[in-house]
Protein backbone atom coordinates (compact mmCIF):
# COMPACT_ATOMS: atom_id res chain seq x y z
CA UNK A 1 0.00 0.00 0.00
CA UNK A 2 1.31 3.67 -0.63
CA UNK A 3 2.36 5.70 1.90
CA UNK A 4 3.39 9.35 2.61
CA UNK A 5 4.97 10.14 6.17
CA UNK A 6 5.69 13.81 7.02
CA UNK A 7 7.44 15.07 10.04
CA UNK A 8 7.36 16.98 11.95
CA UNK A 9 3.67 17.29 12.35
CA UNK A 10 3.88 20.62 13.49
CA UNK A 11 6.58 23.45 13.76
CA UNK A 12 6.92 26.68 15.36
CA UNK A 13 9.71 29.11 13.97
CA UNK A 14 10.51 33.20 14.64
CA UNK A 15 10.19 34.83 11.36
CA UNK A 16 13.26 35.40 9.49
CA UNK A 17 14.56 32.14 10.71
CA UNK A 18 14.86 28.45 8.14
CA UNK A 19 12.85 25.61 8.63
CA UNK A 20 12.99 22.11 7.05
CA UNK A 21 10.22 19.93 6.08
CA UNK A 22 10.73 16.33 5.86
CA UNK A 23 8.31 13.82 3.62
CA UNK A 24 9.34 9.98 3.17
CA UNK A 25 6.92 8.07 0.94
CA UNK A 26 6.43 4.50 0.16
CA UNK A 27 5.00 4.39 -3.94
CA UNK A 28 5.67 2.31 -6.31
CA UNK A 29 6.32 3.06 -9.34
CA UNK A 30 7.10 6.70 -8.34
CA UNK A 31 5.51 9.43 -11.25
CA UNK A 32 5.82 12.76 -9.09
CA UNK A 33 6.34 14.34 -5.87
CA UNK A 34 3.97 17.42 -5.38
CA UNK A 35 4.58 20.18 -2.22
CA UNK A 36 1.41 21.74 -1.77
CA UNK A 37 0.49 24.78 1.17
CA UNK A 38 -2.82 25.01 2.57
CA UNK A 39 -3.92 28.24 4.36
CA UNK A 40 -6.12 28.17 7.18
CA UNK A 41 -9.35 28.21 5.96
CA UNK A 42 -8.62 27.47 1.87
CA UNK A 43 -7.63 25.30 -0.52
CA UNK A 44 -4.29 23.22 -0.80
CA UNK A 45 -2.03 25.48 -3.51
CA UNK A 46 0.95 23.85 -5.74
CA UNK A 47 4.34 24.90 -4.68
CA UNK A 48 6.62 22.95 -6.58
CA UNK A 49 6.35 19.51 -8.13
CA UNK A 50 9.60 16.88 -8.34
CA UNK A 51 9.71 14.27 -10.95
CA UNK A 52 12.54 11.22 -10.86
CA UNK A 53 15.34 12.64 -12.26
CA UNK A 54 14.96 16.18 -10.44
CA UNK A 55 17.16 16.73 -7.24
CA UNK A 56 16.70 20.07 -6.45
CA UNK A 57 14.43 22.77 -7.55
CA UNK A 58 13.45 25.95 -6.60
CA UNK A 59 10.31 28.65 -6.05
CA UNK A 60 11.26 32.02 -4.40
CA UNK A 61 12.29 30.99 -1.04
CA UNK A 62 10.91 27.45 -0.99
CA UNK A 63 13.54 24.53 -1.94
CA UNK A 64 12.16 21.23 -2.32
CA UNK A 65 14.76 18.04 -2.72
CA UNK A 66 14.01 14.43 -4.01
CA UNK A 67 16.23 11.64 -3.16
CA UNK A 68 14.66 8.67 -5.00
CA UNK A 69 17.28 6.30 -3.59
CA UNK A 70 16.18 6.85 -0.22
CA UNK A 71 12.49 7.93 -0.86
CA UNK A 72 12.94 11.18 0.81
CA UNK A 73 11.82 14.80 -0.02
CA UNK A 74 12.56 18.09 1.75
CA UNK A 75 10.93 21.34 1.49
CA UNK A 76 13.32 24.35 3.16
CA UNK A 77 11.51 27.64 3.66
CA UNK A 78 14.20 30.12 3.64
CA UNK A 79 14.01 33.88 6.30
CA UNK A 80 10.45 32.90 6.88
CA UNK A 81 7.49 35.20 6.92
CA UNK A 82 4.69 35.36 8.69
CA UNK A 83 2.83 34.46 5.56
CA UNK A 84 4.39 31.41 5.44
CA UNK A 85 2.18 30.24 8.53
CA UNK A 86 0.51 27.09 6.78
CA UNK A 87 0.09 23.49 6.78
CA UNK A 88 2.58 22.05 3.78
CA UNK A 89 1.16 19.07 2.49
CA UNK A 90 3.57 15.79 0.51
CA UNK A 91 1.58 14.22 -2.82
CA UNK A 92 3.11 11.29 -4.48
CA UNK A 93 1.86 9.82 -7.42
CA UNK A 94 2.54 7.04 -8.60
CA UNK A 95 2.65 6.16 -12.60
CA UNK A 96 -0.67 5.19 -14.14
CA UNK A 97 -2.70 5.76 -11.26
CA UNK A 98 -5.42 8.22 -11.11
CA UNK A 99 -5.08 8.23 -7.30
CA UNK A 100 -2.36 10.65 -5.57
CA UNK A 101 -1.60 9.17 -1.72
CA UNK A 102 -1.35 12.35 0.52
CA UNK A 103 0.58 13.08 3.65
CA UNK A 104 -1.08 14.37 7.06
CA UNK A 105 0.88 17.69 6.64
CA UNK A 106 3.05 19.58 8.67
CA UNK A 107 1.57 22.65 10.66
CA UNK A 108 4.17 25.61 10.23
CA UNK A 109 3.59 28.83 12.60
CA UNK A 110 5.76 31.38 12.29
CA UNK A 111 5.89 34.00 15.22
CA UNK A 112 6.99 37.79 15.10
CA UNK B 1 -10.84 33.41 -14.16
CA UNK B 2 -12.53 31.80 -10.71
CA UNK B 3 -10.81 28.57 -10.67
CA UNK B 4 -12.54 26.13 -8.72
CA UNK B 5 -15.56 27.13 -6.64
CA UNK B 6 -17.24 24.75 -4.21
CA UNK B 7 -20.90 25.69 -2.93
CA UNK B 8 -22.02 26.05 -0.35
CA UNK B 9 -19.41 26.78 1.87
CA UNK B 10 -20.74 26.20 5.18
CA UNK B 11 -23.94 24.15 6.28
CA UNK B 12 -25.61 22.23 8.67
CA UNK B 13 -27.34 19.18 8.91
CA UNK B 14 -29.59 16.60 10.98
CA UNK B 15 -29.11 13.05 11.10
CA UNK B 16 -30.71 11.40 7.96
CA UNK B 17 -30.90 14.68 5.77
CA UNK B 18 -29.74 14.49 2.30
CA UNK B 19 -28.19 17.36 0.33
CA UNK B 20 -25.60 18.11 -2.66
CA UNK B 21 -22.57 19.94 -2.94
CA UNK B 22 -21.20 22.06 -5.93
CA UNK B 23 -18.13 22.08 -7.28
CA UNK B 24 -17.41 24.07 -10.68
CA UNK B 25 -14.92 24.58 -12.78
CA UNK B 26 -14.39 27.32 -15.06
CA UNK B 27 -10.42 25.80 -16.72
CA UNK B 28 -11.84 23.01 -18.67
CA UNK B 29 -10.22 20.78 -16.73
CA UNK B 30 -11.43 16.70 -17.66
CA UNK B 31 -10.31 14.86 -14.16
CA UNK B 32 -12.29 16.32 -11.13
CA UNK B 33 -12.29 14.83 -7.33
CA UNK B 34 -13.84 14.89 -4.27
CA UNK B 35 -12.12 14.97 -0.96
CA UNK B 36 -13.03 14.74 2.78
CA UNK B 37 -10.51 16.58 5.08
CA UNK B 38 -10.42 15.43 9.21
CA UNK B 39 -8.51 16.71 11.94
CA UNK B 40 -5.13 15.20 11.93
CA UNK B 41 -5.68 12.71 8.51
CA UNK B 42 -4.72 13.61 4.96
CA UNK B 43 -6.74 14.51 2.44
CA UNK B 44 -8.77 11.07 1.12
CA UNK B 45 -10.44 10.85 -2.28
CA UNK B 46 -14.31 9.98 -1.96
CA UNK B 47 -15.13 9.80 -5.53
CA UNK B 48 -13.33 11.29 -9.14
CA UNK B 49 -14.60 11.50 -12.76
CA UNK B 50 -12.08 11.36 -15.83
CA UNK B 51 -14.55 13.34 -18.22
CA UNK B 52 -18.08 14.39 -19.01
CA UNK B 53 -20.71 11.37 -18.22
CA UNK B 54 -17.68 9.54 -16.13
CA UNK B 55 -17.56 8.61 -11.84
CA UNK B 56 -14.94 6.28 -10.14
CA UNK B 57 -14.58 5.37 -6.18
CA UNK B 58 -11.22 6.75 -4.52
CA UNK B 59 -10.56 5.45 -1.28
CA UNK B 60 -13.53 6.30 0.79
CA UNK B 61 -16.97 6.00 -0.98
CA UNK B 62 -19.53 4.59 1.14
CA UNK B 63 -22.47 6.65 1.37
CA UNK B 64 -21.56 9.25 -1.13
CA UNK B 65 -22.50 9.20 -4.69
CA UNK B 66 -21.27 11.61 -7.04
CA UNK B 67 -22.53 13.03 -10.63
CA UNK B 68 -20.50 14.50 -13.48
CA UNK B 69 -23.45 15.50 -16.35
CA UNK B 70 -21.81 18.24 -17.22
CA UNK B 71 -17.54 18.65 -17.99
CA UNK B 72 -17.36 21.77 -15.82
CA UNK B 73 -19.62 20.92 -12.74
CA UNK B 74 -19.03 17.76 -10.04
CA UNK B 75 -21.61 16.93 -7.59
CA UNK B 76 -21.12 15.05 -4.00
CA UNK B 77 -24.09 13.53 -3.00
CA UNK B 78 -24.77 12.59 0.98
CA UNK B 79 -28.37 10.75 0.37
CA UNK B 80 -28.78 10.06 4.07
CA UNK B 81 -26.38 12.43 6.19
CA UNK B 82 -24.88 10.29 9.34
CA UNK B 83 -22.56 12.31 11.98
CA UNK B 84 -19.22 10.76 10.87
CA UNK B 85 -19.62 12.53 7.77
CA UNK B 86 -18.88 15.74 9.25
CA UNK B 87 -15.81 17.25 7.38
CA UNK B 88 -14.29 19.79 5.32
CA UNK B 89 -15.09 18.38 1.44
CA UNK B 90 -12.57 19.93 -0.75
CA UNK B 91 -13.15 19.66 -4.78
CA UNK B 92 -10.24 19.76 -7.44
CA UNK B 93 -9.93 19.87 -10.99
CA UNK B 94 -6.54 18.97 -12.85
CA UNK B 95 -6.05 19.03 -16.82
CA UNK B 96 -4.69 14.99 -16.58
CA UNK B 97 -3.94 12.72 -14.35
CA UNK B 98 -0.82 12.26 -14.67
CA UNK B 99 2.63 13.36 -15.54
CA UNK B 100 3.33 17.37 -13.94
CA UNK B 101 -0.39 18.75 -13.77
CA UNK B 102 -1.65 19.97 -10.72
CA UNK B 103 -4.80 19.83 -9.23
CA UNK B 104 -5.98 23.06 -8.30
CA UNK B 105 -8.57 22.99 -5.75
CA UNK B 106 -11.30 24.71 -4.39
CA UNK B 107 -11.78 26.77 -0.78
CA UNK B 108 -13.65 23.58 0.27
CA UNK B 109 -17.28 22.87 2.31
CA UNK B 110 -17.62 22.60 6.01
CA UNK B 111 -20.18 20.58 7.17
CA UNK B 112 -21.35 19.61 10.20
CA UNK B 113 -24.06 16.63 11.06
CA UNK B 114 -26.06 16.86 14.57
Amino acid sequence: KNQVEQSPQSLIILEGKNCTLQCNYIVSPFSNLRWYKQDTGRGPVSLTIMTFSENTKSNGRYTATLDADTKQSSLHITASQLSDSASYICVVRSGGSYIPTFGRGTSLIVHP
Amino acid sequence: NAGVTQTPKFRVLKTGQSMTLLCAQDMNHEYMYWYRQDPGMGLRLIHYSVGEGTTAKGEVPDGYNVSRLKKQNFLLGLESAAPSQTSVYFCASSYGQGGNQPQHFGDGTRLSIL
